[in-house]
């Protein structure tokens, strides 16, 4: 099973600036097979990223992801208030499908 | 626009089953794999089932494996999760979600949920 960590586990930033997210793997994830996900209180959670950098359909700009094997970094480039949430990372080359323990994005 | 909706949630006792649902629409559901994930309250995601679009293939987490069955019915556009042998830890949030495309992809659907409750 891969195991996924994220860091730090709670980033407390004010809007417009910088939040750079990290999911590291216990084993290479395969094709970069890594996605992140977004998450409000009482809402499902929504697709931002696949494939390690591929933005999901209707995901703003200031979205990005990137890395490769065990290293994975979503970058949000500047904090709108609706970007304040909970991000998943989550590794879908191989059976079980794991998720991260998630970053909570905080307004400081 | 795609929509999945789940039903099937509530209280039940350990030791107990339930039936989960999740109806689709606006997409070809027998084409795509589908998915169970789900949420222990103020706790992170957890996958627990997937299944192919034919139903041919199907996937478990350990923690629910001999226990849940994940099944579909592509006639009606409707994914199913059977669980039995309900435990405490069980008690979650289950969200159904559909998979991009084959059965190895990510999830870029959700569904709103549903609530399994397992207590006495």
């Amino acid at each position: 099973e891969i195991v996924l960590t994220q860091s730090p586990g709670t980033l407390s930033l004010s809007p417009g600036e910088r939040a750079t997210l990290s999911c590291r793997a216990s084993q290479s994830v395969s094709s970069s097979y890594l996605g992140w996900y977004q998450q409000k209180p009482g809402q499902a959670p929504r697709l931002l990223i696949y494939g390690a950098s591929s933005r999901a359909t209707g995901i703003p700009d200031r979205f990005s992801g990137s890395g490769s094997g065990t290293d994975f970094t979503l970058t949000i480039s500047r904090l709108e208030p609706e970007d304040f949430a909970v991000y998943y990372c989550q590794q879908y080359g191989s059976s079980p499908f794991t998720f991260g323990p998630g970053t909570k994005v905080d307004i400081k | 626009e795609v929509q999945l909706l789940e039903s099937g949630g509530g209280l039940v006792q350990p030791g107990g089953s339930l039936r989960l649902s999740c109806a689709a629409s606006a997409f070809t559901f027998s084409n795509y794999g589908m998915s169970w994930v789900r949420q222990a309250p103020g706790k992170g995601l957890e996958w627990v089932s997937t299944i192919s679009g034919s139903g041919s293939s199907t996937y478990y987490a350990d923690s629910v494996k001999g226990r849940f069955t994940i099944s579909r019915d592509n006639s009606k556009n409707t994914l199913y999760l059977q669980m039995n042998s309900l435990r405490a830890e069980d008690t979650a949030i289950y969200y159904c979600a559909k998979v991009s495309s084959g059965w190895f992809n990510y999830f870029d659907y959700w569904g709103q949920g549903t609530l399994v409750t397992v207590s006495s």
